[in-house]
């Protein structure tokens, strides 16, 4: 069974810069895209950035270009999120999600993380 | 980007009732759909994928429908535990964007 966890939420100051971490396990972790989708409270699913199987293809959307950047270790499992220059508005949950076909990232996300909580306050 | 515009942005129904939630593309993404279901506090949940296939688990009451830009998603007869909000995806063009979500409530 696909298990996805996420980690290193928390409470940030405007400003500052913080890592997410997703741990994947159950299935062919190099045989999938990635994806953080973030959903602020009460909101709807956003995509933030997705990447390819092998890391060669990353995708960021427009909120957080320049800001933020994902990228994946094939020998840990691991999928991470670097989130630089943090604003009130990137507040939200953060899920870390798998791509449902292999070798694809334009794909639906079949298996998601339980999400970690990014709060930006002064 | 592609805009994707779900209605209604809310509905109401009683157990057994056939519901349906619609998607509307802002250009034709052929049959590059997903719907998800989200419960409160929880991750969302994928249903159907490529508009019509239905995920490995998910009841067969659930069904989708629909190509190019318009979409539905319908349960055939509702259950308690349908109680959510449903988001649809399309997945044909970058970014995959998500509709607004539906919230689904019984009666």
């Amino acid at each position: 069974q696909a298990q996805l966890v996420e980690s290193g939420g928390g409470v940030v100051r405007p400003g500052r810069s913080l890592r997410l971490s997703c741990a994947a396990s159950g299935f062919s972790f190099d045989s999938f895209g990635f994806y953080w989708v973030r959903q602020a409270p009460g909101k709807g699913l956003e995509l933030v950035a997705g990447i390819s199987f092998d890391g060669s293809e990353k995708y960021h959307g427009d909120p957080v270009k320049g800001r933020f950047s994902i990228s994946r270790d094939n020998s840990k499992n691991t999928i991470s999120l670097q989130m630089n220059s943090l604003r009130p508005e990137d507040a939200a949950v953060y899920y870390c999600a798998k791509a449902l076909l292999r070798w694809e990232l334009l794909s639906p996300l079949d298996y998601w993380g339980q999400g970690t909580l990014l709060t930006v306050s002064s | 980007d592609i805009q994707m515009t779900q209605s209604p942005s809310s509905v109401s129904a009683s157990v057994g009732d056939r519901v349906s939630i619609t998607c509307r593309a802002s250009q034709d993404i052929r049959r590059g759909l997903a719907w998800y279901q989200q419960k409160p506090g929880k991750a969302p949940n994928l249903l159907i994928y490529a508009a019509i296939g239905l995920q490995s688990g998910v009841p067969s009451r659930f069904s989708g429908s629909g190509s190019g830009t318009d979409f539905a998603l319908t349960i055939s007869s509702l259950q308690p535990e349908d109680s959510a909000t449903y988001f649809c995806q399309q997945t044909n063009t970058f970014p995959l964007t998500f509709g607004q979500g539906t919230r689904l409530e019984i009666k």
